[in-house]
């Protein structure tokens, strides 16, 4: 069965650095979206993403971050200047027609 | 606002009972909902969804009932067995759409053998 992958898997870093993690959706999906659970917390919506641009984004998703599709397999995210409260799992997903979006096994950031 | 919550945090049952997990919606034109599942470590999974037309619909072992009267959910787990232990979250796409996902805070269950 087909599914969506990230890497790393566990990405520490220190305060002020930039980091990208990975993702590579299912092949025939066209809506990506990374979410980010703090740890105990509920999932949380950072952004979608459709046709080589943002289709929507949160409150969370601030000038620090940002997305890419590269090379039509991955999907990163990026976070240009990390802080503490940045530490999370951040998960990717994509979409099939059905609405139902699968769920990649998440990359743990820990800001140090 | 919107808002998707959950009345019980955390629900312990005996292996082979049935598991019944609820959730509160505020979003009244929400029309499609989704209960995930997430075992440690690991991404959520989808389990089942339901459309605001229906009330109920049954999966393998697995039944979500939809009472948009006073707007609640409810995730029913037939013979409830170890592999069902995982934190359980409903969820709420507002428009049926390629939108996002909006996600209550999650009842652990944890199923004593």
């Amino acid at each position: 069965e087909p599914e969506v992958t990230q890497t790393p898997s566990h990405q520490v870093t220190q305060m002020g650095q930039e980091v990208i993690l990975r993702c590579v959706p299912i092949s025939n999906h066209l809506y990506f979206y990374w979410y980010r659970q703090i740890l105990g917390q509920k999932v949380e919506f950072l952004v979608s993403f459709y046709n080589n641009e943002i289709s929507e984004k949160s409150e969370i998703f601030d000038d620090q971050f940002s997305v890419e599709r590269p090379d039509g397999s991955n999907f990163t995210l990026k976070i240009r200047s990390t802080k503490l409260e940045d530490s999370a799992m951040y998960f990717c997903a994509s979409v099939d027609n059905t609405y139902e979006q699968y769920f990649g096994p998440g990359t743990r950031l820990t800001v140090t | 606002g919107e808002s998707v919550g959950l009345h019980l945090p955390t629900l312990s049952v005996q292996e082979g009972d049935n598991s019944i997990i609820n959730c509160a919606y505020s979003n009244s034109a929400s029309d499609y909902f989704i209960w995930y599942k997430q075992e440690s470590g690991k991404g959520p999974q989808f389990i089942i969804d339901i459309r605001s037309n229906m009330d109920k619909r049954q999966g393998q072992r697995v039944t979500v009932l939809l009472n948009k009267t006073v707007k609640h959910l409810s995730l029913q787990i037939a013979a409830t067995q170890p592999g069902d232990s995982a934190v359980y979250f409903c969820a709420e796409n507002p428009k049926t759409s390629y939108d996002k996902v909006i996600f209550g805070p999650g009842t652990s269950l944890s199923v004593i053998p």
